[in-house]
């Protein structure tokens, strides 16, 4: 069975940084192009970030590029997403959320339950 | 990136069918075959319920279709079930982004 099990949010100060984590187990992870998208209390969806299997090719949204970095570690079947100077409007649960075989196809074919991510003085 | 266009709601009666709509231009979904639609329920992960335009993954009940026509895509849900009732959100490739999303649209099963 696929599971996606994020980690690491929490409460931090604008300008503050933080590490999501994703263990990934079901499944080859190495196989994988895998991403990040959050949703804002109350709000709709965003795509945030992909990298592909090997780390090849990594693409960023506009709202996060330059401060946001994302990475896996395909040995320990973990996804990273490293967020520096953090800003209210990345308050958001962040999904870890895995592409599907035959990559691109642009669709997400398997969700985590996500990690709550609150920017706040 | 702007987001597609939903309608913020939709509702219909157990057993009737439904349609939800997706608009965008001819730099997303009118100009790739790579629409997708996804179910979330309130407090839980959103669940792919169709993919590149009309396919259902497995385990997704027939009774869900997706369309599209020019820039808008359509997403069915025939016989309403209570269960159905949740957020809908489309999603499409790009050119200047591997992924954008709808707004959202809630379902009420009356």
């Amino acid at each position: 069975e696929v599971q996606l099990v994020e980690s690491g949010g929490g409460l931090v100060k604008p300008g503050g940084s933080l590490r999501l984590s994703c263990a990934a187990s079901g499944f080859t992870f190495s196989s994988y192009s895998m991403n990040w998208v959050r949703q804002a209390p109350g709000k709709g969806l965003e795509w945030v970030s992909s990298i592909s299997s090997s780390s090849s090719y990594i693409y960023y949204a506009d709202s996060v590029k330059g401060r946001f970095t994302i990475s896996r570690d395909n040995a320990k079947n973990s996804l990273y997403l490293q967020m520096n100077s953090l800003r209210a409007e990345d308050t958001a649960v962040y999904y870890c959320a895995r592409d599907p075989p035959g990559s691109p196809r642009y669709y997400f074919d398997y969700w985590g339950q996500g990690t709550l991510v609150t920017v706040s003085s | 990136q702007s987001a597609l266009t939903q309608p913020a709601s939709v509702s219909g009666s157990p057993g009737q069918s439904i349609t939800i709509s997706c608009t965008g231009t001819s730099s997303d979904v009118g100009g790739y075959n790579y629409v997708s639609w996804y179910q979330q329920h309130p407090g839980k992960a959103p669940k792919l319920m169709i993919y590149e335009v009309s396919n259902r993954p497995s385990g997704v009940p027939d009774r869900f279709s997706g369309s599209k026509s020019g820039n808008t895509a359509s997403l069915t849900i025939s016989g309403l079930q209570a269960e159905d009732e949740a957020d809908y959100y489309c999603s499409s490739y790009t050119s200047s982004s591997p992924v954008v999303f709808g707004g959202g649209t809630k379902l009420t099963v009356l």
